[in-house]
């Protein structure tokens, strides 16, 4: 079963809000990566956040992990159209380069 | 762009048919992945090599032949293949780490959109 899921599934927001997507996992993890994917292409690395820290920054955007709950967040603030996307986690556990991607956050900004 | 290239990035193919992707990364990574990105599910992990060795194969179909002669190029080789095989496939690259460091970043190619009829 999928490590990853992510909430909501889609998400429409005026241009200039803030658009927040959660992840919940289930196993154990050593960290946790945000990508986003443009339609129909590959998907773009954002943000790693490691185990043992609780919350990252980059840019507009503000990742942040509890472990205790076995979720993430992942913030962008004050939108724009670009960042018009679907956003996916990906959980890193166990040895070996295995990733694991949940369903993704289809987000929708509107200008 | 990210450093990793995959060609064609269109195909279409008959059940029929006998085609090859192939993915090509100019980043040094020594970890090449092929993925299947399917509507309205997680991505899946189909093929790992890791120096060119093959790591991982996650109950892949034998339709679907990984071929990777070096660090830098992996193929996917197709034949006979199901309507339920359309996809989105992706590589993606990273560089080999123990766990937990910043290697474990994957940096994905555009993808080839196949279609079978």
């Amino acid at each position: 079963s999928q490590q990853g899921e992510e909430d909501p599934q889609a998400l429409s927001i005026q241009e200039g809000e803030n658009a927040t997507m959660n992840c919940s996992y289930k196993t154990s993890i050593n960290n946790l990566q945000w990508y986003r994917q443009n339609s129909g292409r590959g998907l773009v690395h954002l943000i790693l956040i490691r185990s043992n820290e609780r919350e990252k920054h980059s840019g507009r955007l503000r990742v942040t992990l509890d472990t205790s709950k076995k979720s993430s967040s992942l913030l962008i603030t004050a939108s724009r159209a670009a960042d018009t996307a679907s956003y996916f986690c990906a959980t890193a556990s166990g040895g070996y380069q295995k990733v694991t991607f949940g369903t993704g956050t289809k987000l929708q900004v509107i200008p | 762009e990210t450093g990793v290239t995959q060609t064609p990035r269109h195909l279409v193919m008959g059940m029929t048919n006998k085609k090859s992707l192939k993915c090509e990364q100019h980043l040094g990574h020594n970890a090449m992945y092929w993925y299947k990105q399917s509507a309205k599910k997680p991505l899946e992990l189909m093929f790992v090599y890791n120096f060119k060795e093959q790591t991982e194969n996650n109950s892949v179909p034998s339709r679907f032949s990984p071929e990777c002669p070096n660090s830098s190029h992996l193929f996917l080789h197709l034949h006979t293949l199901q309507p339920e095989d359309s996809a989105l496939y992706l590589c993606a690259s990273s560089q080999d780490s123990a766990s937990g460091a910043p290697e474990d970043t994957q940096y994905f190619g555009p993808g080839t959109r196949l279609t079978v009829l």
